[in-house]
């Protein structure tokens, strides 16, 4: 079974420009999470989808905004982009109980 | 009451040794303790996850330690190898089901290098 994909893997952008960010879950899967992973902050929460519902929200600005579509496939955006956006960005998925399986990451960098 | 503390920050041991990481939480409400690794450029992979009706899992050379009462967890890296290194998270989670989601709350992670 094919694991969880993201797209793209690297993206530079500048400061106030908007990026969307792409995850594919594992067939079958029907929750996405989505992870800010920073040398300062560590692993932190941005919020899950399931079912094509924002389940849960972690305490990141509105700002950061995703959505997912009837196939499981999930987006992330982040509008008017600060330096401090720079960070791996992780989607994980799920069966929406137990074990998450995370994707290799989206690096962004913001100059 | 989220947060999950890990210690220490990082590890260094023999090959052959024995790794430990230590976790503890505050929020009785978790009930699902997983321990990711990580390598530089990939993302976390499930090492091995226990529930709190359990006081010791054992996958392989990997056992977690779970102590409900001190809301302490740990993970024990026998024989440790060379190819062990690396970051490894501890994580909490609350309320498994469906209707309440898969939110992990990530300890800040231990950097472990096993040298040869």
């Amino acid at each position: 079974k094919a694991g969880v994909t993201q797209t793209p893997r690297y993206l530079i952008k500048t400061r106030g420009q908007q990026v969307t960010l792409s995850c594919s879950p594992i067939s079958g899967h029907r929750s996405v999470s989505w992870y800010q992973q920073t040398p300062g902050q560590g692993l932190q929460f941005l919020f899950e989808y399931f079912s094509e519902t924002q389940r849960n929200k972690g305490n990141f600005p509105g700002r950061f905004s995703g959505r997912q579509f009837s196939n499981s496939r999930s987006e992330m955006n982040v509008s008017t982009l600060e330096l401090g956006d720079s960070a791996l960005y992780l989607c994980a998925s799920s069966l929406g109980v137990g074990t998450q399986y995370f994707g290799p990451g989206t690096r962004l960098t913001v100059l | 009451q989220q947060q999950v503390k890990q210690s220490p920050q990082s590890l260094i041991v023999q090959k052959g040794g024995i790794s430990i990481i230590n976790c503890a939480y505050e929020n009785t409400a978790f009930d699902y303790f997983p321990w990711y690794q990580q390598f530089p450029g990939k993302g976390p992979a499930l090492l091995i996850a226990i529930r709190p009706d359990v006081s010791e899992k054992k996958e392989g050379r990997f056992t977690i330690s779970f102590n409900k009462s001190a809301k302490q967890f740990s993970l024990h890296i026998m024989d440790s190898q060379p190819g062990d290194s690396a970051t490894y998270f501890c994580a909490a989670s609350e309320g498994m089901g469906e209707t309440s989601g898969s939110r992990l709350t990530f300890g800040e992670g231990t950097q472990l290098t096993v040298n040869p």
